[in-house]
């Protein structure tokens, strides 16, 4: 366990579903990332969250919604996927995002698969 | 804009011979540069970064790696490979002049040793 704890590990969705993933971290971590993985594809960045505000998104579409309730949790919430969204979505966590030298701290993931 | 490149969908390798896993990357300003691995059904975990001084970087695992800037690569090494080393693997590089902003990862090189 990395200290960063994603759930479901697998998610099965109908298109007109709505269904959330979560994201936990307890290493006092500041900033935290969703990032999408497909095969063959570089790691896609979707959301950034600093202190629990939202500093980026990626033009992510809109049936993606995250979540950041606080510094210890993230969410993404999806409703009326595509196929084609179905991946490994990763959460990361970082001490901070200014600090430029710090790597990230990465959850298992949750494979999402779209039917 | 930051950009990483990893050219080899995958890298086929025998037991006990080197390896090198390649990347390269771009960036406006001076470079932080990060490898990380994915063993199956896990998150992403740190192996080693560069941030300045010596250009030969050993990380986690007897992995290292060399940052040649005239090259503007940052290719992953290790001197004799494990059957336990194949895994995905991921150059990751952030601009140190860009403060505030994520790392940007490539597609990943998929490692397969053979005993």
């Amino acid at each position: 366990e990395t200290g960063v704890t994603q759930t479901p590990r697998h998610l099965v969705m109908g298109m007109t579903n709505k269904k959330s993933l979560k994201c936990e971290q307890h290493l006092g971590h500041n900033a935290m990332y969703w990032y999408k993985q497909s095969a063959k594809k570089p790691l896609e960045l979707m959301f950034v969250y600093s202190l629990e505000e939202r500093v980026e998104n990626n033009s992510v579409p809109s049936r993606f919604s995250p979540e950041c309730p606080n510094s210890s949790h993230l969410f993404l919430h999806l409703h009326t996927l595509q196929p084609e969204d179905s991946a490994l979505y990763l959460c990361a966590s970082s001490q901070d995002l200014w600090d430029r030298m710090g790597g990230y701290t990465f959850g298992s993931g949750t494979r999402l698969t779209v039917v | 804009a930051q950009s990483v490149a990893q050219p080899e969908d995958q890298v086929n390798v025998a037991e006990g011979n080197p390896l090198t896993v390649k990347c390269t990357y771009s960036v406006s300003g001076n470079p932080y540069l990060f490898w990380y691995v994915q063993y199956p059904n896990r998150g992403l975990q740190f192996l080693l970064k560069y941030i300045t001084g010596d250009n030969l970087v050993k990380g986690s695992y007897g992995f290292e790696a060399e940052f040649n800037k005239s090259q503007t690569s940052f290719h992953l090494k290790k001197p004799s490979a494990l059957v336990s080393d194949s895994a995905l693997y991921f150059c990751a590089v952030r601009d140190y002049d860009q403060a505030g902003t994520a790392l940007i990862f490539g597609k990943g090189t998929t490692l397969s040793v053979s005993s």
